[in-house]
């Protein structure tokens, strides 16, 4: 069935960059997504990429799709303390209205001062 | 815009107890509508979707059911309350081509 990999946690540098990284194995996904989660709250779209798109830049967010490889990645420009949070990946199986959303099990990032 | 009310937002009931968690979604028709759970520490998993009325697709065999009696509404069901059902469940919704998931606030279910 359709799986999809992320780290479990990534610890960064205040100012520095993150990236936190995700593969997915449905070679049929539409769209993927990262969500965030903060402490005790639900989840927050940060963004989402179409699957003919290679890259989608949103201020400080980079997102970088390779098809080929089924691997998605969110870079984080000047990583803040506010960016302290679960960041779930997630993938979406294409047009068809039974297509399920999966979700990655969360790379929990941690700032360091 | 999309919005997903889930209630209530924390709840702790016996083991052995009913239970029914509530979801209602505004601004949009006919959403695929889903349910997840996270135990504590790990990841999403889905539990179950449904792409309309009365159409619910299982993920994973539990103690628990789930209902779509409006387009708009999802309830999350159990007869009889585990320990291990704690966790925190989120619904979920999104239009035609899961162009976007939107989610609600999460219910925080303790079993105990």
């Amino acid at each position: 069935g359709e799986d999809v990999e992320q780290s479990l946690f990534l610890s960064v540098r205040e100012g520095d960059s993150s990236v936190i990284n995700c593969t997915y194995t449905d070679s049929s996904s539409t769209y993927l997504y990262w969500y965030k989660q903060e402490p005790g709250a639900g989840l927050q779209l940060l963004t989402y990429i179409f699957s003919n798109m290679d890259m989608k830049q949103d201020q400080r967010l980079t997102v970088l799709l390779n098809k080929k490889d089924k691997h998605l990645s969110l870079r984080i420009a000047d990583t803040q303390t506010g960016d302290s949070a679960i960041y779930f990946c997630a993938d979406s199986g294409g047009y068809s209205s039974a297509s399920k959303i999966i979700f990655g099990s969360g790379t929990r990032l941690s700032i360091r001062p | 815009s999309q919005t997903i009310h889930q209630w209530p937002a924390t709840l702790v009931q016996p083991v052995g107890s009913p239970l029914s968690l509530e979801c209602t979604v505004e601004g949009t028709s006919n959403p695929n509508l889903y349910w997840y759970r996270q135990a504590a520490g790990r990841g999403l998993q889905l539990l179950f979707y449904s792409v309309g009325i009365g159409q619910i697709s299982s993920e994973v065999p539990q103690n628990l059911s789930a209902s779509r009696p409006q387009d708009r509404q999802f309830i999350l069901s159990s007869k009889k309350l585990l320990l291990s059902d704690s966790g925190f469940y989120l619904c979920a919704g999104a239009g035609s081509g899961n162009t976007e998931a939107f989610f609600g606030q999460g219910t925080r279910l303790t079993v105990v």
